[in-house]
């Protein structure tokens, strides 16, 4: 079975400030897939990235970047000058069978404050 | 496209009450998921469907009931309202169960039972 941990549970921060959320995944499948979705204080999942288990390369999306380390089993998230809008719940989670099971990580708090 | 519906938005019950839950697509989709979300737990599958016809139980299954008629509808049922079922439930949806897909998911229904 596979696991997520963010051990995380909030993270303040000043706008403009980075802030870098961490994620850690367990699986003995040498296959998966991991994701972020972001949950604004309006309650919806928004998908932000998707990224397989063969491919290590960093991404850059905006002002959002994820850095994968296999070695680590690390999959984190780093929000470059931070902005109010950016103040949501971010959940990190993994997928490795063919069922469609997404295993949730219990999810950070980041605040932004202006 | 609307993407992933669900009704009601919220719902209070009494216990030992019984509702559904509405959830619909209108992408093709075949793959339909729902979830419950606690608060420190992330979210946590309850059911899901590969297809019309094909439901199976995720990790939380008990006390919910699920059918799938058509590829567009998934409504989650719960026979016994308990107060360990107040929650935030969510609808997903992707195209396939592939490791691959992305999972798209409704805006919610915050529901409690009293």
């Amino acid at each position: 079975a596979q696991k997520v941990t963010q051990a995380q549970t909030e993270i303040s921060v000043v706008e403009k400030e980075d802030v870098t959320l961490d994620c850690v995944y367990e699986t003995r499948d040498t296959t998966y897939y991991l994701f972020w979705y972001k949950q604004p204080p309006s309650g919806e999942l928004v998908f932000l990235i998707r990224r397989n288990s063969f491919d290590e390369q960093n991404e850059i999306s905006g002002r959002y970047s994820w850095n994968f380390q296999k070695s680590t089993s690390s999959f984190n998230f780093t929000i470059t000058a931070s902005q109010v809008v950016d103040s949501a719940v971010y959940f990190c989670a993994v997928r490795t069978d063919s069922w469609g099971k997404l295993q949730f990580g219990a999810g950070t708090q980041v605040v932004v404050t202006p | 496209n609307a993407g992933v519906t669900q009704t009601p938005k919220f719902q209070v019950l009494k216990t030992g009450q019984s509702m559904t839950l509405q959830c619909a697509q209108d992408m093709n989709h075949e793959y339909m998921s729902w979830y419950r979300q606690d608060p420190g737990m992330g979210l946590r599958l309850i059911h899901y469907s590969v297809g019309a016809g094909i439901t199976d139980q995720g990790e939380v299954p008990n006390g919910y009931n699920v059918s799938r008629s058509t590829t567009e509808d998934f409504p989650l049922r719960l026979l016994s309202a308990a107060p360990s079922q107040t929650s935030v439930y969510f609808c997903a949806s992707s195209y396939g169960a592939g490791v691959t897909d992305t999972q798209y998911f409704g805006p919610g229904t915050r529901l409690t039972v009293l």
